[in-house]
């Protein structure tokens, strides 16, 4: 099993630049997130899903979409890139216990 | 609401110390607890998790027992290692709940 897996692993946009991030799961697990992890700070909640074809905000859904066509994959979109959308993209599967499974993070460069 | 709080880092000890990181818990009901570990350049991993009140997780030395009384969920470990150097997050859930909310995390360097 490769576990929960993130494409790409990292990327530099300019301003304004759009992209989509990737993550894929192989563990058959109903629930998905979508983290951003800031120097100096925790992790916080953009977007999450609880099933496909289900999404839902978390605490910092603003400049981010997210799509879940498919139960394996949760995708994370920015449509406008924002310097301040500069941080360390993490991924997570579970299933309804919560016991998070990470990505290895995704590492992107607004400039 | 629901909270997590850890002890303010960083944490800097020497081999062989013991290690205690604080965390303490605001929860509406009776949450399942969890310490997540994150190694430099890593995704987070679950270190140990405690479903109800006196139980005790463990693992790779590392223990944390399921204070209700206090509402803690303290991270011990007798004598730390070089590659215990890492950050900690303690978390918690409700049941039914959808998602988990992770403390601030905690820098552990450890010095040989």
């Amino acid at each position: 099993n490769a576990g929960v897996t993130q494409t790409p692993k990292f990327r530099v946009l300019k301003t304004g630049q759009s992209m989509t991030l990737l993550c894929a799961q192989d563990m058959n697990h109903e629930y998905m997130y979508w983290y951003r992890q800031d120097p100096g700070m925790g992790l916080r909640l953009i977007h999450y899903s609880v099933g496909e074809g289900t999404t839902a905000k978390g605490e910092v859904p603003d400049g981010y979409n997210v799509s879940r066509l498919k139960k394996q994959n949760f995708l994370l979109g920015l449509e406008s890139a924002a310097p301040s959308q500069t941080s360390v993209y993490f991924c997570a599967s579970s299933t309804i216990n919560l016991e998070q499974f990470f990505g290895p993070g995704t590492r992107l460069t607004v400039l | 609401g629901n909270s997590v709080t850890q002890m303010e880092g960083p944490v800097t000890l020497s081999e062989e110390a013991f290690l205690t990181i604080n965390c303490t818990y605001t929860a509406t009901g009776y949450p399942s607890l969890f310490w997540y570990v994150q190694y430099p350049g890593e995704g987070l991993q679950l270190l140990l998790k405690a479903t109800k009140a006196d139980d005790k997780g463990s693992n790779k030395g590392f223990e944390a027992t399921y204070r209700k009384e206090t509402t803690s969920f303290h991270l011990e470990k007798g004598s730390v290692q070089v590659s215990d150097s890492a950050v900690y997050f303690c978390a918690l859930t409700l049941q039914g709940a959808q998602k988990l909310v992770f403390g601030q995390g905690t820098r552990l360097t450890i010095n040989p």
